[in-house]
C-alpha cells in the first residue's frame, strides 16, 4: 500500500525559529515529492517540490531535504514568521498515479 | 492565468439528497483530480479525469461519481448523501504533457454540510 507518513501532527515554534516537518515513504517508485501549504478556508497551495535526483532544494525561506536511501524527506522553514502559521502537507507520486498525501502538520508560529 | 475555480463554495444538503459540484481547471490543463478533506481522514483521493476518461480512482463507494467534459471542466456527483459526506471537496488540475508526475494546483474547495 502506498503510504506517506508525516510528523509531527502539530508544531509550535517561536518567530525566527526553524520548524522542521518530516515525511517518510515506502514506495521506491515515487519520483515526485511536493509540499503544500493550506490556510483555513483555502485549498492547498503548492509550496515547493523535489525529485529524487537532488538531495536539497531551496526556494526563498523554504528548503526540502531529501534522503533517498532512508526514504525520507523534510521541509525546513527558515526565519519563520507568524504568517507561516498553516497546515502543511507532504505528498508523493510517480508517473500518472494519484498523489498520496501525508496526514498534515498544523504549524503555529508565535510572536 | 486564472486559477482553479470551484462552484458552489458552500452547500447545505440533507441526508438522502444528491449533490453536484463543479470544477473549472486552469486554462490548458487537461487533468482534473478530486479529493475529499475531513479533519479525521485528511486528504483522500476520489478520482482523476484526463481527456474525459477516468484515469485513477480512489476507495470510495459508487455513490461518488464524476465526469469531465471536452473543455476539461469536471463535475462530481454524490448521491444518497450521508452525514459522513460532510467535508471540503477539493479539485486540482494539472497540465500533463508526458508520462511523468506533474504539479497539481488546487481550487478553494466546496464546503458540503449534510444535515
Amino acid at each position: 500500500q502506498q503510504q506517506v507518513k508525516q510528523s509531527p501532527q502539530s508544531l509550535i515554534v517561536q518567530k525566527g525559529g526553524i520548524p522542521i516537518i518530516n515525511c517518510a515513504y515506502e514506495n521506491t517508485a515515487f519520483d515526485y515529492f511536493p509540499w503544500y501549504q493550506q490556510f483555513p478556508g483555502k485549498g492547498p497551495a503548492l509550496l515547493i517540490a523535489i525529485r529524487p535526483d537532488v538531495s536539497e532544494k531551496k526556494e526563498g525561506r523554504f528548503t526540502i531535504s531529501f534522503n533517498k536511501s532512508a526514504k525520507q524527506f523534510s521541509l525546513h522553514i527558515m526565519d519563520s514568521q507568524p504568517g507561516d502559521s498553516a497546515t502543511y502537507f507532504c505528498a508523493a507520486n510517480f508517473g500518472n498515479e494519484k498523489l498520496t498525501f501525508g496526514t498534515g502538520t498544523r504549524l503555529t508560529i508565535i510572536p | 492565468k486564472a486559477g482553479v475555480t470551484q462552484t458552489p463554495r458552500y452547500l447545505i444538503k440533507t441526508r438522502g439528497q444528491q449533490v453536484t459540484l463543479s470544477c473549472s481547471p486552469i486554462s490548458g490543463h487537461r487533468s482534473v483530480s478530486w479529493y475529499q478533506q475531513t479533519p479525521g481522514q485528511g486528504l483522500q483521493f476520489l478520482f482523476e479525469y484526463f481527456s474525459e476518461t477516468q484515469r485513477n480512482k480512489g476507495n470510495f463507494p459508487g455513490r461518488f461519481s464524476g465526469r469531465q467534459f471536452s473543455n476539461s471542466r469536471s463535475e462530481m456527483n454524490v448521491s444518497t448523501l450521508e452525514l459522513g459526506d460532510s467535508a471540503l471537496y477539493l479539485c486540482a488540475s494539472s497540465l500533463v504533457v508526458g508520462p511523468g508526475s506533474e504539479t497539481q494546483y488546487f481550487g478553494p474547495g466546496t464546503r458540503l454540510l449534510v444535515l
